[in-house]
């Protein structure tokens, strides 16, 4: 059992916006920033989003993140083939003194 | 560019003891917190352990504490995760990850390729 929740799979057709939604608590999401990794297939993670909504040189605006209390969101507009991913939500949890992952969402293009 | 290699993932049985290491290049190893993460075949990501810029502040997560240590030269640029008491649970992927900064909540940014961990009873 992950401390941050996210759905399991989420699907769209391409060119669709899609979003991840990441849950967690005051001793995480709330008082912390949120990251979030995307890993394709066979690959490592990549830093997707970091500090809520900020892009990685190279990562396109099609990818935004938000952060509202203790739950957050990934957006993905302008939906590709190679989005196709596994994507991970991350924060520092001060309860735990470690970091935290999300039990990451299965993103599939129809 | 950033680097991470790791290596030092083998086969080996329950009870027994293990060295992971990484070499990261591209990039002024001293000046970042450096972590490990796991990832089991088929699951998601699992952070291990981290360890401060200087090698001052060491956590673990709590299935790990008392088994692991981690450990880091920057006279070599390296990282380490010294594993004892190994369990079937510890079968996964284990990547060296360098954080954005030197703080200890600085994201983690680059990823090595991982080096594979397998316990088996």
């Amino acid at each position: 059992q992950s401390v941050l929740t996210q759905p399991p799979s989420a699907s769209g057709t391409p060119g669709q916006r899609v979003t991840i939604s990441c849950s967690g608590s005051s001793s995480n999401i709330e008082n912390t920033y949120l990251h979030w990794y995307q890993q394709l297939p066979g690959t490592a993670p990549k830093l997707l989003i970091y500090r809520n909504n900020q892009r990685p040189s190279g990562v396109p605006d099609r990818f935004s993140g938000s952060k509202s209390g203790t739950s957050a969101s990934l957006a993905i507009s302008g939906l590709r083939s190679e989005d196709e991913a596994d994507y991970y939500c991350a924060a520092w949890d001060d309860s735990l003194s470690g970091w935290v992952f999300g039990g990451g969402t299965k993103l599939t293009v129809l | 560019e950033v680097q991470l290699v790791e290596s030092g993932g083998v086969v080996v049985q329950t009870g027994g003891s293990l060295r992971l290491s990484c070499a990261g290049s591209g990039f002024t190893f001293e000046d970042y917190t450096m972590n490990w993460v796991r990832q089991a075949p088929g699951k998601g990501l699992e952070w291990v352990s981290l360890i401060s810029w200087d090698g001052g502040s060491t956590y673990y997560t709590d299935s790990v504490k008392g088994r692991f240590a981690i450990s880091r030269d920057n006279s070599k640029n390296s990282l380490y995760l010294q594993m004892n008491s190994l369990r079937t649970e510890d079968t996964a992927l284990y990547y060296c990850v360098k954080c954005r900064g030197a703080g200890l909540s600085s994201p983690p940014d680059y990823w090595g390729q991982g080096t594979p961990v397998t316990v088996s009873s």
